[in-house]
């Protein structure tokens, strides 16, 4: 079975400072990786996505992740945050042939003036 | 490029009623996926329809149905609903081929409250 473990419920971050979000999975096969982040009431919007190949991937609004398989992790950065990255991300877990994604339960980002 | 819609925004209902939500997939996507997002809770995945089939299914009840059309809409059907199916219902589109293959991309979602 396939499951995704965000440690953090909330995290609370300084504007300008650095931001970083945990994710670990577990998954039978090669893993598709994804990071989403939601605004209050709205839906998904991918950040940025592992399938293969150089494990530390960019995306968009200056966010990065790294895959590390010895590790089960796929964690989310960004090296400064803006006030406009208060929101709650999600990171998932699929397969090949784009079926169901699992998702962990989310980490809450605040951000201080 | 039009992304995913859905409709509608809001819904509340009462227990033992029945919804049909909507949705309207990106443009060239031919695979509708829907999750059920309860508050304070990650999403979890509902089912999948590609080409107008059942394509993968959650832990949900038969109450909940679906149907994808020829131009690869989709519906969501509750029937019998329950007070804990008050939730925002997310449907996510996706290509089976090309470039994007295996990226799901996310609609604003229906919030639906159950009375």
């Amino acid at each position: 079975a396939q499951s995704v473990t965000q440690p953090d419920i909330h995290i609370t971050v300084s504007e300008g400072a650095s931001l970083e979000l945990r994710c670990n999975y577990s998954y039978g096969a090669t893993p598709y990786l994804f990071w989403y982040v939601q605004s209050p009431g709205q839906g998904l919007q991918l950040l940025l996505k592992y399938f293969s190949g150089d494990t530390l991937v960019q995306g968009i609004k200056g966010f990065e992740a790294e895959f590390k398989r010895s590790q089960s992790s796929f964690n989310l950065r960004k090296p400064s945050v803006h006030w406009s990255d208060a929101a709650e991300y999600f990171c998932a877990v699929g397969g090949a042939a784009g079926n169901k994604l699992t998702f962990g339960g989310g980490t809450r980002v605040l951000v201080k003036p | 490029e039009t992304g995913v819609t859905q409709s509608p925004t809001h819904l509340i209902k009462t227990r033992g009623q029945q919804v049909t939500l909507r949705c309207s997939s990106q443009s060239g996507h031919n695979t509708v996926s829907w999750y059920q997002q309860a508050l304070g809770q990650g999403p979890q995945f509902i089912f999948q329809y590609y080409r107008e089939e059942e394509n993968g299914r959650g832990n949900f009840p038969p109450r909940f149905s679906g149907l994808q059309f020829p131009n690869y809409s989709s519906e969501l059907n509750v029937n019998a609903l329950e007070l804990d199916d008050s939730a925002l219902y997310l449907c996510a589109s996706s290509s089976a081929s090309g470039s994007d293959t295996d990226t799901q991309y996310f609609g604003p979602g229906t919030r639906l409250t159950v009375l």
